[in-house]
């Protein structure tokens, strides 16, 4: 079974400073999805930035980038120039490739971005 | 296009009483997913629909809990005497069936039972 484990529940940041949430998960899948999704006080869940295994070169998308390191099962993302807005419960998540219908969560981390 | 929609926002039940919940995901998308979330927690996986057939159903975690989706669009999550442990928010998503890694979520009904 997989498992996905965020080690830090709460994190703070200084607006415009750079931080780095956490994340391991385990499965014994050769090909499968990575994601961090954050979840906004009103509780949308939006798709932050999402990792294909197979593919060695990390995800970027503008602010949001991610190391990720397939032999470690570590994928941790990085968030630079915090904004207020990205203030939320971040949570990583997993999905097998073929015959993957659910998504694993972790716990989440709570990040507050501080003016 | 609008997105996925969930009704209602909120429900408060007596323990004991059935409860429904409505998702609408987005329209011409194939895979709709239920995840149950629990305060303070990650969501977990309900059910997974592709068109009417529920092709998982593992997550459910009793037989008081049923979801459908008979024409492959709108579903309802039933939930069957309800106990306080069903207290979370019930999560709707859906996705193209081609691209169930890209999986759009509404914002959820918040069910407390008293």
């Amino acid at each position: 079974a997989q498992t996905v484990t965020q080690s830090q529940p709460e994190m703070s940041v200084q607006e415009a400073e750079t931080v780095t949430l956490s994340c391991t998960y385990d499965t014994s899948e050769n090909n499968y999805y990575l994601f961090w999704y954050k979840q906004p006080p009103s509780r949308q869940m939006i798709l932050v930035i999402r990792q294909e295994a197979y593919k060695q070169q990390n995800a970027t998308e503008n602010r949001f980038s991610v190391n990720f390191q397939k032999a470690a099962k570590s994928f941790s993302l990085k968030i630079s120039d915090s904004q207020l807005g990205d203030t939320a419960m971040y949570f990583c998540a997993f999905m097998k490739d073929t015959g993957g219908f659910k998504t694993i969560f972790g716990a989440g981390t709570r990040l507050f971005v501080k003016a | 296009g609008a997105g996925v929609s969930q009704s209602p926002r909120y429900k408060v039940a007596k323990r004991g009483q059935d409860v429904a919940l409505r998702c609408d995901p987005i329209s011409g998308h194939v895979s709709l997913f239920w995840y149950q979330q629990a305060l303070g927690q990650g969501p977990e996986f309900l059910t997974y629909f592709q068109n009417e057939a529920q092709l998982d159903k593992s997550g459910l975690p009793s037989d008081r809990f049923f979801a459908e989706r008979p024409e492959g669009s709108v579903s309802t999550l039933k939930i069957q005497r309800t106990q306080q442990e069903d207290s979370a928010v019930y999560l709707c998503a859906s996705s193209l069936a081609q691209k169930r890694y890209e999986q759009y979520f509404g914002p959820g009904t918040r069910l407390t039972v008293t």
